[in-house]
């Protein structure tokens, strides 16, 4: 099993510019969650779906954040325009009710708005 | 709404020690509980699950406790070394939260000095 995969691992990007981050779920799991971590604001859950339906958006920051998943095997997180607060890595996870829930997470994304 | 707390917030103990750490939680009706380990600049690796019905789990040298009635965790690394260095968090899932979402403690950071 090739585990969560997050892409890009690294962005660097203008204040005021879109960033996309992407996200592919281990197979067979059907509950995906899109988290960030800061120093300042340890780990926020964002967003989650399940059978990829939008469950909870009650931790996106603000309307410039918006998350889709358009199948089984693919997620977007988007931010639009970015801003330097932005910065953060974001981690994406996925989890399956037949394995109780555990959650598996990606290696990350480091974004950096300057 | 539950709250999960780790404390202390560091550690630092002598190679060969036991390590002993702690999560609390104020509601008792949990679905599961996680422990992850997180190294710097990395993501979250999943180390033990622990279902309601449990009372431990354990894997080589690390073993995890619950008490739901006292609303406590324990993840015990027995003789640490210092790749047992590292930052550790522990999560807990509620019946009532739909599809597997953690409510995150801020986590314990670890260091095994040689």
């Amino acid at each position: 099993d090739a585990g969560v995969i997050q892409s890009p691992r690294h962005e660097v990007t203008e204040m005021g510019q879109e960033v996309t981050l992407r996200c592919k779920p281990i197979s067979g799991h059907n509950s995906l969650f899109w988290y960030r971590q800061t120093m300042m604001r340890g780990l926020e859950l964002l967003i989650y779906f399940n059978n990829n339906v939008p469950i909870d958006d009650s931790g996106m920051p603000e309307d410039r954040f918006s998350a889709k998943m358009p199948n089984a095997s693919f997620s977007t997180l988007k931010i639009q325009p970015s801003e330097p607060r932005d910065s953060a890595v974001y981690f994406c996870a996925s989890s399956s009710f037949s394995r109780s829930y555990e959650q598996y997470f990606g290696p990350g994304t480091r974004l950096t708005v300057t | 709404k539950q709250e999960v707390t780790q404390i202390p917030a560091a550690l630092s103990v002598p190679e060969g020690e036991n390590l002993v750490l702690n999560c609390s939680f104020t509601d008792s009706a949990i679905y599961n509980l996680q422990w992850f380990r997180q190294d710097p600049g990395k993501g979250l690796t999943s180390l033990l699950l622990i279902q309601s019905s449990q009372r431990e789990q354990t894997s080589g040298r690390l073993n995890a406790s619950l008490d739901k009635s006292s609303g406590r965790s324990t993840l015990y690394i027995a003789a640490s070394q210092p790749g047992d260095s590292a930052t550790y968090l522990c999560a807990s899932s509620s019946p009532t939260d739909s599809w597997g979402k953690l409510q995150f403690g801020a986590g314990t950071q670890v260091v095994v000095t040689p």
